[in-house]
């Protein structure tokens, strides 16, 4: 099956720039997740979608982070305006039912450089 | 907060070592995963443990999962160059929907 894709895979902005990442899940998992990685640290959460509505998204900086999944399959994670902290891996997942014993499927990132 | 603590969290041996990576929690945990990332890609699972104390083996991988489910452990037999990555340990977070929450991590470079 296709994996979890990803677009862009870099990505290099100035601070106070606007930049959206796009992500397409595996066909069929219902929940999909958005993650982000700073260097040297593990994947943290950022929002969490069970077909088009947020399950949780209490870790997203609402004031400049915002993201969006209206049909239930593609999202997009937008930043507006971006920040030096917010340089890191921006991590898309998905999984389907049965998460806890088949894992999350994770795209290969957009990695965000903010100069 | 970070509820899942790893260690080491560097580690650099020669090919043929053994060596154990550690994940702690103060919390009770219903599962782990273990998950181990490459450098420009995302994390791929390596193994689900469920119950206490349960032990699953991946070729030279061994996972353990501690009997009161707050602890896992990874040991890898004769290690590879092919080894080297990141490997995450997580769980879920009852209060955030399930989602899977995750350690810093252990950085393994397996030297030839």
């Amino acid at each position: 099956e296709a994996g979890v894709a990803q677009s862009p895979r870099y990505k290099i902005i100035e601070k106070r720039q606007s930049v959206a990442f796009w992500c397409n899940p595996i066909s069929g998992h219902a929940t999909l997740y958005w993650y982000q990685q700073i260097l040297g640290q593990g994947p943290k959460l950022l929002i969490q979608f069970q077909n088009n509505g947020v399950v949780d998204d209490s870790q997203l900086p609402k004031d400049r982070f915002s993201a969006e999944r209206l049909k239930g399959v593609d999202s997009t994670l937008k930043i507006q305006p971006a920040k030096l902290e917010d340089s890191a891996v921006y991590l898309c997942a998905s999984s389907s039912a049965d998460r806890h014993t088949r894992g999350y499927t994770f795209g290969s990132g957009t990695r965000l450089t903010v100069v | 907060t970070q509820l899942l603590e790893q260690s080491p969290q560097f580690l650099s041996i020669q090919e043929g070592e053994n060596l154990t990576v550690y994940c702690n929690s103060s919390s009770v945990f219903s599962s782990l995963q273990w998950y181990r990332q490459e450098p420009g890609e995302g994390p791929v699972l390596l193994v689900t443990v469920v119950t206490g104390g349960e032990v699953k083996k991946l070729k030279r991988l061994t996972f353990q999962f501690g009997d009161a489910r707050k602890d896992s452990s990874l040991h890898i037999t004769a290690a590879q160059p092919g080894d080297t990555g990141l490997y995450l340990c997580a769980g879920p977070l009852s209060n955030s929907g399930y989602a899977l929450n995750f350690g810093k991590g252990t950085s393994l470079l397996v030297t030839p």
